[in-house]
């Protein structure tokens, strides 16, 4: 069965440094997103892909934040000067179209120290 | 008004129980809905779509209610195997995004 693959499953980062969480979606979906959950709160929209541009953005999502598709397959976020509050799970998700389910990756946990 | 919202429980049911979760909304142009299950520290791994006539897929069971803006779940014979965080999801206005709520803990007990 197809699914969203994400890498690395967790990394540890220094305050002020940049970092790249990467994601590959399934295969023939076109709408990619990225979704933030803080531990034992609920899982947060960030950015939504499509067409290679942004097509919605949360209020979370500001400049330090950039998503990229740098080829055919890898869709990626990348936070420019991490902060200590930027700890948390990461999901990437897609889907084939809107305004159809979305199938999520198994996560990224990101660590801020 | 949140745009999602749950009750987070915990709802503790033996198995066997029937369980019933409910989700409200606030925008009512909102088009699809859906039913996520997670697991601890887990990713959300999708239930069940949810449509406008109501659907079910085994023991549980979804309905969709507009002129009062909720979705609800219904599970039935519960197993040990359904204690998990519920999430309820609804598409944006724009059509792009979905919106969670907190999500509803389920724990079955023996």
């Amino acid at each position: 069965e197809p699914e969203v693959t994400q890498t690395p499953s967790h990394q540890v980062t220094q305050m002020g440094q940049e970092v790249i969480l990467r994601c590959v979606p399934i295969s023939n979906h076109l709408y990619f997103y990225w979704y933030r959950q803080i531990l034992g709160q609920k899982v947060e929209f960030l950015v939504s892909f499509y067409n290679n541009e942004i097509s919605e953005k949360s209020e979370i999502f500001d400049d330090q934040f950039s998503v990229e598709r740098p080829d055919g397959s890898n869709f990626t976020l990348k936070i420019r000067s991490t902060k200590l509050e930027d700890s948390a799970m990461y999901f990437c998700a897609s889907r084939v179209r809107v305004p159809t389910e979305a199938f999520f990756g198994q996560g990224t946990r990101l660590t801020v120290v | 008004r949140k745009e999602v919202e749950q009750d987070p429980g915990p709802f503790n049911v033996p198995e066997g129980a029937t369980v019933a979760f409910n989700c409200t909304y606030s925008n009512s142009a909102s088009q699809s809905f859906f039913w996520y299950r997670q697991d601890c520290r887990k990713e959300p791994k999708l239930l069940m779509s949810v449509y406008s006539s109501g659907n079910e897929d085994g023991r549980f069971t979804a309905q969709l209610n507009r002129a009062s803006q909720y979705i609800s779940l219904l599970i039935r014979d519960s197993k040990l195997s359904d204690s998990a965080t519920y999430l309820c999801a609804v598409n944006s206005n724009s059509g792009y995004a979905l919106n969670f709520g907190k999500g509803t803990s389920l724990l079955v007990t023996p």
